[in-house]
């Protein structure tokens, strides 16, 4: 059973372009939250999304950032006009269920560096 | 507004040293979720604990959820090199639809 997937590792950007970060949860797995990490910080929630719905997106930018957990594929973190602030490690998690028993799995990260 | 604490952000220790470090919530937790994260890599899912005052044992690692369950503690016996990394506490509060709120992470450093 393949662990949670994300793609690409490492993504650089210059300032003003888009960012599309992707996550395959692991098998059998219909929840996806998506995290942001800087350099000697914790982990800050930004959104929370089932099978094409978004559950909490109360983490997220309210402008540029955009998320989707389409029926089909993986899930998208949408970045538009990248800015140097949002270079940062990027992950996803899944987990089996929602409510008490919810451990999440985390996938490697995207680390994003705008340029 | 709800967040979990946890100070300090680093601690030194000599390997074979014991090791605790705390969690602490300024309003009642559902559940609280242990993660720890080597460099460079990704959190890695370590416990949850859900009852008031649970205490559980994973070899030479004990995790304590308070009675209040606002708080919530990770002891670490005779410290290995391995146990090297940062390890964050997540509360789920009530009524908060799955979602975690992190800590900062404590950092731990081993001296061999």
């Amino acid at each position: 059973n393949a662990g949670v997937m994300q793609n690409p590792r490492h993504l650089v950007r210059r300032r003003g372009q888009e960012a599309r970060l992707r996550c395959s949860p692991m098998k059998g797995h219909s929840h996806v939250y998506w995290y942001r990490q800087l350099p000697e910080e914790g982990l800050k929630f930004m959104v929370y999304l089932q099978k094409e719905n978004i559950i909490d997106e109360s983490g997220m930018p309210k402008e540029r950032f955009s998320a989707e957990f389409p029926k089909e594929g993986p899930s998208i973190l949408r970045i538009q006009q990248v800015v140097r602030g949002d270079s940062a490690a990027y992950f996803c998690a899944s987990s089996l269920l929602a409510g008490g028993g919810n451990e999440q799995f985390f996938g490697p990260g995207t680390r994003l560096t705008v340029l | 507004g709800q967040q979990v604490m946890q100070i300090p952000q680093y601690q030194h220790v000599q390997e074979g040293e014991d090791f605790t470090t705390y969690c602490n919530s300024s309003t009642t937790l559902s559940n609280i979720q242990w993660y720890k994260q080597r460099p460079g890599g990704h959190p890695v899912f370590l416990i949850q604990l859900v009852k008031s005052g649970e205490v559980k044992k994973q070899k030479r690692l004990t995790f304590q959820f308070g009675e209040a369950k606002k708080n919530s503690s990770l002891h670490i016996t005779a410290t290995q090199t391995t146990d090297v990394g940062t390890y964050f506490c997540a509360g789920e509060y009530p009524g908060a639809n799955s979602k975690l709120t992190f800590g900062k992470g404590i950092t731990l450093s081993v001296r061999p």
